[in-house]
């Protein structure tokens, strides 16, 4: 089945212990995106990779890293977490292949920072 | 996202039709979509539209774009409960795999 895993899908923390939020796709997709959602503010894209190897910011990256190794494979990583950083996360991926970039989504993991 | 504006709230009785819209602002997207998202859940496509129709129609979803106008929007024929659920616009400009999404509209279908 195709799918876009996140793990952990909840998680509480305390600031500053860092901690990463994995994601992993077996859809062989290129692309990879991190997002946050908050109320009333939709979606806001945190990092992207185009592929192995290449990732750049979106625009809200202060407080995050990312990195992609591995195709399957795009971890956020939070290295001082800060409560304004509690929010649910989405991780997504599309093809390169075609326009009409559909991205498929995870399920989401919800993160509060104390 | 600043650049993709939708109203926040609809409410509608079961049965009737809703209409979500959304505003939007890059001329260049190729591709207009719109995602539900449930409760707990991820965020799932629901349909998207090529920018030169005008409409497309899938079982009980209707999709309208006025390019001029930068509008879209989004029709639910006999809404149902299991369609309460948090709406998103989004685009996709030429040539960009980020989506730019609006705020989303939550929908509340009552008895």
């Amino acid at each position: 089945e195709a799918q876009v895993t996140q793990n952990p899908r909840y998680l509480i923390t305390v600031t500053g212990k860092k901690l990463t939020v994995t994601c992993s796709q077996n859809m062989n997709h290129e692309y990879m995106s991190w997002y946050r959602q908050d109320p009333g503010l939709g979606l806001r894209q945190i990092y992207y990779s185009m592929n192995v190897e290449v990732t750049d910011k979106g625009d809200v990256p202060e407080g995050y890293k990312v990195s992609r190794k591995e195709k399957r494979n795009f971890p956020l990583i939070l290295e001082s977490p800060s409560p304004n950083q509690t929010s649910l996360y989405f991780c997504a991926s599309s093809s390169a292949q075609g326009e009409r970039n559909i991205q498929y989504f995870g399920a989401g993991t919800r993160l509060s920072v104390l | 996202g600043e650049d993709v504006e939708q109203s926040l709230f609809l409410s509608v009785r079961e049965g009737d039709s809703s209409v979500i819209n959304c505003t939007y602002t890059d001329s260049s997207s190729t591709y207009l979509y719109w995602y539900k998202q449930e409760p707990g859940a991820g965020l799932q496509l629901l349909t998207y539209i090529f920018s030169n129709m005008d409409m497309k129609q899938d079982q009980r979803l209707t999709v309208l774009l006025n390019k001029k106008d930068k509008h879209l929007s989004l029709r639910i024929a006999d809404t149902q409960t299991g369609d309460s659920a948090i709406y998103f616009c989004a685009e996709s400009p030429r040539g960009d795999y980020k989506l730019s999404f609006g705020a989303g509209t939550t929908v509340t279908v009552r008895a």
